[in-house]
């Protein structure tokens, strides 16, 4: 099983701000096979980006994801007020699960 | 657009069996692998099962398998999960949800149906 570790746990930002999220996996990931999500209260996780750079349909550009092999990050570039949720990466291609999800980083206000 | 709808959720005592279904619309269903994915109260998230779009390939987690079933009706665009011999950990909002292209990412969720285990 491939291990997804996400930290910080908790990210305390203002508007406006940058926020950097990372996401590391036990083992090596294709990259083709390395998403984001975010999910707000309430609501069902909303894909960001997949194959660990392209943005979803519909995602404004201040989301961007980098990152090969084990370490993968998401950035927030101008934190917007709609932009405070929980963020969630996943992998697909381990084997038994093929699909694990990270614990989630929380993105609130300072 | 992409539209998936869960329904079937509920309370339901430990060692019963529930099923849940999901509506999809919007795309051309039979194309798309489909999944199911929960979320315990509070928790993070947890992919419980896959189909493929013909039925022909199925995995599931450890946790479910030999519990849960998924299967599909390409037909009625819809796709299921036969939840048996439930238990209090299987407590969550169940999502419905789609397989991107690439089959690594869920491109759409539906709103997800609360499925509680409880006596």
């Amino acid at each position: 099983e491939i291990v997804l570790t996400q930290s910080p746990g908790t990210l305390s930002l203002s508007p406006g701000e940058r926020a950097t999220l990372s996401c590391r996996a036990s083992q090596s990931v294709t990259s083709s096979y390395l998403a984001w999500y975010q999910q707000k209260p309430g609501q069902a996780p909303r894909l960001l980006i997949y194959g660990a750079s392209s943005r979803a349909t519909g995602i404004p550009d201040r989301f961007s994801g980098t990152g090969s092999g084990t370490d993968f990050t998401l950035t927030i570039t101008r934190l917007e007020p709609e932009d405070f949720a929980v963020y969630y990466c996943q992998q697909y291609g381990g084997s038994s699960p093929p699909f694990t999800f990270g614990p989630g980083t929380i993105v609130d206000v300072k | 657009q992409v539209q998936l709808v869960e329904s079937g959720g509920g309370l339901v005592k430990p060692g019963r069996s529930l099923r849940l279904s999901c509506a999809a619309s919007g795309f051309t269903f039979s194309d798309n692998y489909m999944s199911w994915i929960r979320q315990a109260p509070g928790k993070g998230l947890e992919w419980v099962s896959f189909i493929s779009g013909s039925g022909s390939i199925i995995d599931y987690a450890d946790s479910v398998k030999g519990r849960f079933t998924i299967s599909r009706d390409n037909a009625k665009k819809s796709l299921y999960l036969q939840m048996n011999s439930l238990r209090a950990e299987d407590t969550a909002v169940y999502y419905c949800a789609r397989l991107g292209l690439a089959a690594g990412d869920f491109d759409h969720w539906g709103q997800g149906a609360l499925v509680t285990v409880s006596s």
